[in-house]
């Protein structure tokens, strides 16, 4: 069984550009989260997806930051437009219960 | 709110040595305790968990009891080896919730 993949895996921008961060779960896992981990702190949760509906949102920084999933398979994360604050790194993970399963997440650096 | 704080590294440890890596909680009612594990170049995976009080949650050599009159779930292996180098992650998430909280992180480096 193929684990959650993520894409890139590391992204470097420049302020104010927009960068989207791709996460596709393990097959036939409803629950889809997103989480931050900035400058060597604790990982932050950011949202939980059940299929695609937003379960719970109250991670979310602010509104420069989106996410999708549409069908309820992967999911997106937009950032625009892009802060110097922003920088991290982007775990996703995904489950069928309460066991969540981490993808390697995606290293973006905003100079 | 609810918060996990372990203690900071790195550590560094010679090989087979005991390994502690301390853990406390702060929640209302009956969380569910977590271990993830990084190691270099690779994602976050789950090392080992314990759901109620007094379980202890095992894996490769790593032990955790839920202990809730300390709130605490501390990380022990008797003897470590130089793979098991990495970034340790204490967690909790409440009981019938998803959403993931996690400690700082803990650097480990084992020299052989």
């Amino acid at each position: 069984e193929a684990g959650v993949t993520q894409f890139p895996s590391h992204s470097v921008i420049e302020k104010g550009q927009t960068v989207t961060l791709r996460c596709d779960p393990i097959s036939g896992h409803d629950n889809l989260y997103w989480y931050r981990r900035v400058m060597g702190k604790e990982i932050k949760f950011l949202l939980h997806f059940v299929k695609e509906s937003k379960q719970d949102e109250s991670g979310m920084p602010n509104n420069r930051f989106l996410a999708e999933r549409t069908g309820g398979t992967y999911s997106t994360l937009k950032v625009q437009p892009a802060e110097l604050e922003d920088s991290g790194v982007y775990f996703c993970a995904s489950s069928r219960a309460e066991t969540q399963y981490f993808g390697p997440g995606t290293r973006l650096l905003v100079l | 709110g609810n918060s996990v704080t372990q203690m900071e590294g790195p550590v560094t440890l010679s090989e087979e040595a005991f390994l502690t890596i301390n853990c406390t909680y702060t929640a209302t009612g009956y969380p569910s305790l977590f271990w993830y594990v990084q190691y270099p170049g690779e994602g976050l995976q789950l090392l080992l968990k314990a759901t109620k009080a007094d379980d202890k949650g095992s894996n490769k050599g790593f032990e955790a009891t839920y202990r809730k009159e300390t709130t605490s779930f501390h990380l022990e292996k008797g003897s470590v080896q130089v793979s098991d180098s990495a970034v340790y992650f204490c967690a909790l998430s409440k009981t019938g919730g998803f959403k993931t909280i996690f400690g700082a992180g803990t650097r480990l480096f084992v020299k052989a």
